[in-house]
């Protein structure tokens, strides 16, 4: 079935670091990608998203490629505020009411 | 705009209790969807329900039942609670179809002694 795996975290770094949070994930067909965040004690919010193959998706400095060759998603922003600090998801849907997380991804920013 | 709104909060049941959670949202979205969120475990979809009248099962709907109220509600029922369904509750929204964001409410920390 279709599922996403995401890098396992947590992940701490220091302000201005580079940031990158892999995933992957297994389906068949054409999903649309997404990533979400979720600050502390708060619902789940969408970063960015791409629906087709070699669409970039970018939001606040962060951008994700959706690379159907080796069937990733990765996060990257190149330099990480204390802010950033949260928790982020990757997830992939072929029709909205399928929507499959991954387990999450923690990360800390220090100053 | 309130955007997607749960109620309660927090919740502490014991064993074998009943309770509901409530959902609201203002976005006029066709679709809505009950979570949950356990440690380790990303979110899992319990119910949705595309349209008003039409409810269907996720991935773990043992346990409970959902109620699509109207276009704007959509509750979610546990008859009787057992530890095992302690975890975190989200409710969310969307308009229809694969490209479509979908919009989540705070959560309800619900814990089952």
């Amino acid at each position: 079935g279709n599922s996403v795996t995401q890098m396992e975290g947590p992940v701490t770094l220091s302000e201005e670091a580079f940031l990158t949070i892999n995933c992957t994930y297994t389906a068949t067909g054409y999903p649309s990608l997404f990533w979400y965040v979720q600050y502390p004690g708060e619902g789940l919010q969408l970063l960015l998203k791409a629906t087709k193959a070699d669409d970039k998706g970018s939001n606040k400095g962060f951008e994700a490629t959706y690379r159907k060759e080796t069937t990733s998603f990765h996060l990257e922003k190149g330099s990480v505020q204390v802010s950033d600090s949260a928790v982020y998801f990757c997830a992939l849907t072929y029709n909205n009411n399928d929507m499959r997380f991954g387990a999450g991804t923690r990360l800390t920013v220090k100053p | 705009n309130a955007g997607v709104t749960q109620t309660p909060k927090f919740q502490v049941l014991k064993t074998g209790q009943s309770m509901t959670l409530q959902c609201a949202q203002d976005m006029n979205h066709n679709s809505m969807y009950w979570y949950r969120q356990d440690p380790g475990m990303g979110l899992r979809l319990i119910y949705y329900s595309a349209s008003e009248g039409t409810t269907d099962k996720g991935e773990v709907p043992n346990g409970y039942n959902v109620s699509r109220l109207n276009k704007r509600e959509f509750s979610l029922r546990l008859e009787s609670a057992a530890p095992s369904q302690t975890s975190v509750y989200f409710c969310a929204s969307s308009e229809s179809g694969n490209h479509y964001e979908q919009y989540f409410g705070p959560g309800t920390r619900l814990t089952v002694t």
